[in-house]
């Protein structure tokens, strides 16, 4: 089974843009799809669906999340930090046959 | 709004069996498979498997096969993850959550999981 490597926390001023990694150390991420997705967790709260197929925001998700994929590292980028974004952020990708797997998850702090 | 609604907290000595449950709409639990993650104290998402209710496929991540059970009661539109015998390592809180399956012109689309039950924390303690 595949692993997706996230850095464990990125952190950045109001206002300013980050990004956050998510590579597959096995294989291209996403399964040879797009089946990248990212998830949102605050603390004690349930996850919420950020991003799918790697770059598309389900209704509601603000246009300040956005997804890029190059090779085997997918890529989530917040930009206009605000107080609000720190959460913990997870990618999960398919990995074949009805399974998927998530990154570590990263911890975002907002400075 | 859809929703999915876990059962309640548990707390169990190493050994026992239990069962959780999610339970959602019918439209759900026709068009959608059915996933479990688990969260474990301080530690990130863990995908454990998921059932197609339509048809009852499972599918189990290599970590969580043989360790636990998901099953399907479709009159109930309810889903099920169990144990046979936990583990005090088994103690997290689990969620499940919906992600949405459509065939086009014979390939399948998935989509993320999109609606998530509130968890359900189970604490295995002697």
């Amino acid at each position: 089974q595949s692993a997706l490597t996230q850095p464990r926390s990125v952190s950045g001023s109001p206002g300013q843009s980050v990004t956050i990694s998510c590579t597959d150390t096995s294989s291209d991420v996403g399964g040879g799809y797009d089946y990248v997705s990212w998830y949102q967790q605050h603390p004690g709260k349930t996850p919420k669906l950020i991003l799918y197929d790697v770059n598309k925001r389900p209704s509601g998700v603000p246009d300040h999340f956005s997804g890029s994929k190059s090779g085997n590292t997918a890529s989530l980028t917040i930009s206009g930090l605000q107080a609000e974004h720190e959460a913990d952020y997870y990618c999960c990708s398919y990995v074949g046959n009805y399974v998927w797997v998530f990154g570590g998850g990263t911890k975002l702090t907002v400075l | 709004e859809e929703r999915l609604v876990q059962s309640g907290a548990e707390v169990k000595k190493p050994g026992e069996s239990l069962k959780i449950s999610c339970k959602g709409s019918e439209d759900t639990f026709t068009n959608y498979w059915i996933g479990w993650v688990r969260l474990m104290p301080g530690k990130g998402l863990e995908w454990m498997g998921a059932i197609f209710p339509r048809d009852s496929e499972t599918r189990y991540s290599p970590s969580s096969e043989g360790q636990v059970s998901i099953s399907v009661d479709r009159s109930m539109n309810t889903a099920y993850l169990q144990w046979r015998s936990l583990k005090t390592s088994d103690t997290a809180t689990y969620y499940c959550a919906r992600r949405k399956m459509e065939i086009v012109d014979t390939r399948v689309y998935y989509y993320g999981m999109d609606v998530w039950g509130q968890g359900t924390t189970v604490t295995v303690s002697s």
